[in-house]
């Protein structure tokens, strides 16, 4: 059974960075890329970028461009996604979602991760 | 970017009775390979987002027949032929043609 778990919630201060991991189970890790969509309280999604499991190429939005960097572990089944320089817009649930390539499906998502930016 | 505009943003549903939700595209999601790159997503309260309908019209895996995706180019429905409680949540529509995926701003769907 496919499955994709995440790391806990973090409270973080402005400047500051966060990490959050996203552990796949149940498929062929390096078969499937990750995409990270986050989203604010009270608001829709946003589509952050994607990472190839096969070789971590990635593709990122261009908005969050220099700020976010998404990394792999192929030995430990593990996506990892960065952000630096927080600010209080960052607040938001930040979900991994397994996706083909960049333009397929979201067909699993991770259960979220709490990000809170506040000093 | 390619926009993504769904109406209504609020649908009063009845159990039973049928709902459809619209999303539209600023430029056309079909390819000549025949396909539209347009997915609906269900959020239910509290839950991650989950694949209802691919490529426009197809089921995802365990989603029942009582949903179903039509459409092409730039306007597409989805489509509930009997809404049940369980449906309650917000619908999103993304589209996958090209980098970056938008989501639609989501219809809130509530029980009568």
């Amino acid at each position: 059974q496919v499955n994709l778990v995440q790391s806990g919630a973090e409270v973080k201060k402005p400047g500051a960075s966060v990490n959050v991991s996203c552990k796949g189970f149940g498929y062929a890790f390096i078969s499937y890329g990750i995409s990270w969509v986050r989203q604010a309280p009270g608001q829709g999604l946003e589509w952050m970028g994607w990472i190839s499991g096969y070789n971590g190429d990635t593709n990122h939005a261009q908005r969050l461009q220099g700020r976010v960097a998404m990394t792999i572990d192929t030995s430990t089944n593990t996506a990892y996604m960065e952000l630096r320089s927080l600010t209080s817009d960052d607040t938001a649930v930040y979900y991994c979602a397994r996706q083909t390539t960049s333009i397929t499906p979201l067909d699993y998502w991770g259960q979220g991760t709490l990000v809170t930016v506040s000093s | 970017d390619i926009v993504l505009t769904q109406s209504p943003l609020s649908l009063p549903a009845t159990p039973g009775e049928p709902a459809s939700m619209s999303c539209r595209s600023s430029q056309s999601l079909l390819q000549k390979n025949g396909n539209n790159y347009l997915d609906w997503y269900l959020q239910k309260p509290g839950q991650s987002p989950q694949l209802l309908i691919y490529l426009g019209s197809k089921r995802a895996s365990g989603v029942p027949d009582r949903f179903s995706g039509s459409g092409s180019g730039t306007d597409f429905t989805l489509k509930i032929s009997r809404v049940e409680a369980e449906d309650v949540g917000v619908y999103y529509c993304m589209h996958a043609l090209q980098s970056p995926p938008t989501f639609g701003q989501g219809t809130r769907v509530e029980i009568k």
